[in-house]
Formats: C-alpha cells, sequence, structure tokens
C-alpha cells in the first residue's frame, strides 16, 4: 500500500512563475514531513520540512504547507527557476513513543518539475 | 569527502550472483539508512543503524538480503543469489542522529543490473 503518494507524475511551469508539487498521505502516525530534490544520477537533496504541529514553513523561494485533516502538503516554489527542473520527493516519517523520529523515511514517487525559459 | 560516498556507483552482474555494496557516512553521523529506488517508483526504505542499538530490519524484503556496519563508519550491503527484480538504485542516507530535526543526507547510490 501506498501510504505517500505523489499523483502528478510531472509539472511543467514557465520561468518565474509559482510551481505546486502535491503530496497526500494515509498514514496518521505521520508527524514529520520532507521534501527532497533530486537530479539525474545524483542522491537526493534534502530542500524543507515541516513538523505536523505547524502549518506552514517557508526558506527563502520554498514554502511547505501542510493540512492535517486533509492528509495533504504542498511545496511552492516561488519565483520557479529553470535550474529547479529535477524530480522532487514528498517524505514522511513517524516519531515513536518516545518522541525521537524513528527513522525510517515512506517516499512517495516523485514528481518531475520541469522549468522552461 | 563531505558528503556521503557509496561504491561502486554502477555494477553489473548476472543473476545468482552475490553482491556487495559499500557507505561511507558523513564523518561524525551516528545514523546510517539504506533505500532502494526500482525503475519509475520512489525510494523504498531497507535499514537503518543507529549507534550501537539493533538495527531496524523491517524493510529487508528477503533473507538474501543482509547489511552490517562497523561502529559509526562504513556500512555493507549483501544481496546474495541476486535475481532480476533485485535490479534498482541503491542508496545510502546518514544524519546525525534518528531525530526529525536531522535531515537524512544522501549519497549517489549504485545503479544495480541483475541480467
Amino acid at each position: 500500500d501506498q501510504q505517500v503518494k505523489q499523483n502528478s507524475p510531472s509539472l511543467s511551469v514557465q520561468e518565474g512563475r509559482i510551481s505546486i508539487l502535491n503530496c497526500d498521505y494515509t498514514n496518521s502516525m505521520f508527524d514529520y514531513f520532507l521534501w527532497y530534490k533530486k537530479y539525474p544520477a545524483e542522491g537526493p537533496t534534502f530542500l524543507i520540512s515541516i513538523s505536523s504541529i505547524k502549518d506552514k514553513n517557508e526558506d527563502g523561494r520554498f514554502t511547505v504547507f501542510l493540512n492535517k485533516s486533509a492528509k495533504h502538503l504542498s511545496l511552492h516554489i516561488v519565483p520557479s527557476q529553470p535550474g529547479d527542473s529535477a524530480v522532487y520527493f514528498c517524505a514522511a516519517s513517524a516519531s515513536n513513543a518516545g518522541g525521537t523520529s524513528y527513522g525510517k523515511l515512506t517516499f512517495g514517487q516523485g514528481t518531475i518539475l520541469t522549468v522552461h525559459p | 569527502g563531505a558528503g556521503v560516498s557509496q561504491s561502486p556507483s554502477n555494477k553489473v552482474t548476472e543473476k545468482g550472483k552475490d553482491v556487495e555494496l559499500r557507505c561511507d557516512p558523513i564523518s561524525g553521523h551516528t545514523a546510517l539508512y539504506w533505500y532502494r529506488q526500482r525503475l519509475g517508483q520512489g525510494l523504498e526504505f531497507l535499514i537503518y543503524f543507529q549507534g550501537n542499538s539493533a538495527p531496524d530490519k523491517s524493510g529487508l524484503p528477503s533473507d538474501r538480503f543482509s547489511a552490517e556496519r562497523t561502529g559509526e563508519s562504513v556500512s555493507t550491503l549483501t544481496i546474495q543469489r541476486t535475481q532480476q527484480e533485485d535490479s534498482a538504485v541503491y542508496l545510502c542516507a546518514s544524519s546525525l542522529w534518528t531525530a526529525n530535526n536531522q535531515p537524512q543526507h544522501f549519497g549517489d547510490g549504485t545503479r544495480l543490473s541483475i541480467l
């Protein structure tokens, strides 16, 4: 069963516009969410994260929004740049009873973002 | 180096052979993780090590898969009697410790192809 889903395999955006990448999850135990960016033949690179106690986290051009009731999160990139073209993965983790991250990340299938000049 | 290093970067082998993949984590990182990514899919958790605690092996797909880590250094992932469905990119990651505020840093992976 796919506990983290990225339903859009690809997204194409014009340079300067907003890119919105979506992610849905089913496991209510997930309490920490991350976005990773991946270029071909390279490992994923951490972008931004959000704890379930927040509904928004912002870092420069990147903002992650979390809607716990809908079990949905999104990554906004504004303004989009051609260098942002990559595969974006959403990931989630569940803390154990002690409040320490379990360590195991569950990833979505990824969304290929293409930003056209 | 400053990042997670994996070797080899590519491995092609015949079905039935054993393979060993290596990961050098970032120095000082106590937590180490193995994932694999099959073609067109997301990353799939395999195993993680945290310091001297017993590893979490819950993601290993079969008993043909095993992993070891010596202290807080190098880890090896071994696949015995490889099958074609083992073909994937195997990614290693490390973090300071297993906590939400310690993002995992990934190596570039080993692309394994089973003929």
